[in-house]
């Protein structure tokens, strides 16, 4: 069974730009959650996706949005970009909803902004 | 910020010894979780300890949960210089379907 694939892997953006980041989550799974790694602010949650309907969501501006698509499939996007959007940005997917239970990751997007 | 605390942030130990990290957290939780990461890599789930469970082992792993204290604890027996690695603690918390993930403890076992 496939993993959690999370494309580009490495990009690199200047302020002001936007990006679009892909994920695609095990087969099966209808539930996708972005998350935004920093050394300073650590693992932060962005926003949850289930059955194409975003059901969560955590403190970032307007600037992040996403959707996820009927096979599941997920995109997050970041306009105007800022220098602290720098990060390693996560996907992470699961069976379904209810109970949590555990979170399958992909490897990353390392988004550079300069 | 809901997010948990991990102590400590760093660990360096030689092989074959033990690791105990430990993990606070804010919420009444449903269940805590147990990752870890590779330098720069995604998220491996290690472990997950129900509310009403007080410990849990899995291989080297052992974990504990104290919801008075609203702390956990990890520790890796044995360890490898395999091991080395970030560990993070997730809260789920009740009525959230999210998890929260804490600082991290960074390891690094020492062959």
């Amino acid at each position: 069974k496939a993993g959690v694939t999370q494309t580009p892997r490495y990009l690199i953006k200047t302020r002001g730009q936007q990006v679009t980041l892909s994920c695609s989550p095990i087969s099966g799974h209808r539930s996708v959650s972005w998350y935004q790694q920093t050394p300073g602010q650590g693992l932060q949650f962005l926003f949850e996706y289930f059955s194409e309907t975003q059901r969560n969501k955590g403190n970032f501006p307007g600037r992040f949005s996403g959707r996820q698509f009927s096979n599941s499939r997920s995109e997050m996007n970041v306009s105007t970009l800022e220098l602290g959007d720098s990060a390693l940005y996560l996907c992470a997917s699961r069976t379904d909803w209810g109970r949590i239970g555990e979170l399958f990751f992909g490897e990353g997007s390392r988004l550079t902004v300069l | 910020s809901q997010q948990g605390e991990e102590d400590p942030q760093a660990l360096s130990i030689q092989e074959g010894e033990n690791a105990t990290m430990n993990c606070s957290y804010k919420t009444s939780i449903n269940n805590l979780q147990w990752y870890r990461q590779n330098s720069g890599r995604g998220l491996v789930h290690l472990i997950l300890i129900r509310s009403n469970e007080r410990e849990k082992h899995s291989g080297r792993l052992r974990v504990t949960l104290d919801t008075s204290k609203k702390s956990s604890s990890l520790l890796i027996t044995a360890s490898r210089a395999a091991d080395t690695a970030s560990y993070f603690c997730a809260e789920e918390s009740t009525g959230a379907n999210n998890l929260f993930f804490g600082t991290g403890t960074r390891l690094t076992v020492i062959p």
